[in-house]
């Protein structure tokens, strides 16, 4: 069975930094590009970012650009997201979920998401 | 950057009534469209890609259509449990999903 478990949301101020891990077992991880995509609360999907299979391509959604970064360690089975200089705007539920082989950007099992908190 | 548009935001049917939730890109997007449900609490769930490609245990009841700009997801008979949010998603360029439609039982 496919898991994605997501952790390290957090209360943090403005300015902060949080690190976002999310482990996944139940298939072959390093065959799969994998994304973070946030949900605020009481609103819509946000694409966050893209990371191949390897790692050696990454992509990243303008509001978050040069603030956050995108990693994955293949031998552990971890995707993670290292996440500076927080806004207020980045308040969300943070999912990382996996792509469909063949797709960039088709999500077929998201995690249960974890609550990132910016405010002072 | 492509904007995605659906409509309605919400609506109320009656179980057994057909649905349909449309999306327009602002720009063509080819057949790269995914659709989501979003049940309230849980987490998001993949419906349809490539426009009408239904994803493995998706009830045959939920089905795709459109290319280029204009695209639609039907629910052909709504059921109690399909009662969540809908969001469409392309994925031509940097992905873009749509604001969301509600579903809700009349």
């Amino acid at each position: 069975e496919v898991q994605l478990v997501e952790s390290g949301g957090d209360l943090v101020q403005p300015g902060g930094s949080l690190r976002l891990s999310c482990a996944a077992s139940g298939f072959t991880f390093s065959s799969h590009t994998m994304n973070w995509v946030r949900q605020a609360p009481g609103k819509g999907l946000e694409w966050v970012s893209y990371i191949s299979n390897s790692g050696n391509t990454i992509y990243y959604a303008d509001s978050v650009k040069g603030r956050f970064t995108i990693s994955r360690d293949n031998a552990k089975s971890s995707l993670y997201l290292q996440m500076n200089s927080l806004r207020d705007e980045d308040t969300a539920v943070y999912y990382c979920a996996r792509v469909v082989r063949g797709y960039s950007y088709v999500f077929d099992y998201w995690g249960q998401g974890t609550l990132v908190t910016v405010s002072s | 950057d492509i904007q995605m548009t659906q409509s309605p935001s919400s609506l109320s049917a009656s179980v057994g009534d057909r649905v349909t939730i449309t999306c327009r890109a602002s720009q063509g997007i080819s057949n790269y469209l995914a659709w989501y449900q979003q049940k309230p609490g849980k987490v998001p769930k993949l419906l349809i890609y490539a426009a009408s490609t239904l994803q493995s245990g998706v009830p045959s009841r939920f089905s795709g259509s459109g290319s280029g700009t204009d695209f639609t997801l039907t629910i052909s008979s709504l059921q109690p449990e399909d009662v969540a949010a809908y969001y469409c998603q392309e994925y031509n360029s940097a992905p873009t999903f749509g604001q969301g439609t509600k579903v809700e039982i009349k």
